[in-house]
């Protein structure tokens, strides 16, 4: 079945340390997004990419970094320099541009203690 | 820039009974509007979306919204809600043109009491 693979599920870090949240998908997207969840705050962008070997900060970018060296992965690292890093991350994907479908994966809740 | 207000966080509904949850935009261009669906722990899920053409979008499981341009407005609506609506749900929008990136609102979590 095509769709956006996150893993993993949840996870667990020590303060300080740097971790890597895992995005795949299966659908030929070009485009692909990664999003922050926080209670009440809605969906906020950190980083997004529209084709490979390229990709743009979002609004909240500052403790994140990414890559995309192939067109179904778009891992996410973040990075001791993220304050407050606990919180639920959604990947998602689209075909082309904003104005597209954006299909979600089932999300990674970073937990940091 | 652009925005979306939804101004409703939470909105409990008896089974059965009609809903809508109000969606408002800010924009300086034309838009594109969408409704996303979140069940618990999981990602978002397309429900329905306004590009052009009709005002009124309907999606497969009796939600339908009608885009307001005067009011700038997307509301969702549902005539009868189930136990299973029980979710957040999230409006969304960007420019149709040029590549300003989707916006999403705070989100309105919907509680279907039997």
């Amino acid at each position: 079945d095509g769709g956006i693979t996150q893993s993993p599920k949840y996870l667990f870090r020590k303060e300080g340390q740097n971790v890597t949240l895992s995005c795949e998908q299966n659908l030929n997207h070009d485009a692909m997004y990664w999003y922050r969840q926080d209670p009440g705050q809605g969906l906020r962008l950190i980083y997004y990419s529209q084709i490979v070997n390229d990709f743009q900060k979002g609004d909240i970018a500052e403790g994140y970094s990414v890559s995309r060296e192939k067109k179904e992965s778009f891992p996410l690292t973040v990075t001791s320099a993220q304050k407050n890093p606990t919180a639920f991350y959604l990947c998602a994907s689209s075909s082309s541009g904003w104005n597209t479908e954006a299909f979600f994966g089932q999300g990674t809740r970073l937990t940091v203690v | 820039a652009q925005s979306v207000t939804q101004l409703d966080s939470q909105v409990p509904v008896f089974e059965e009974a009609p809903v809508e949850l109000r969606c408002n935009y800010s924009s300086s261009v034309s838009v594109y509007l969408f409704w996303y669906v979140q069940y618990p722990n999981q990602g978002l899920q397309l429900l329905l979306k306004y590009l052009s053409g009709s005002t009124l979008v309907e999606s497969i499981n009796g939600f339908e919204a009608e885009f307001n341009k005067s009011q700038t407005s997307f509301h969702l609506r549902k005539p009868s809600v189930h136990i299973s609506d029980t979710a957040e749900y999230f409006c969304a929008v960007s420019a149709n043109f040029g590549n300003e990136k989707l916006t999403f609102g705070t989100g309105t979590r919907l509680t279907i009491i039997p």
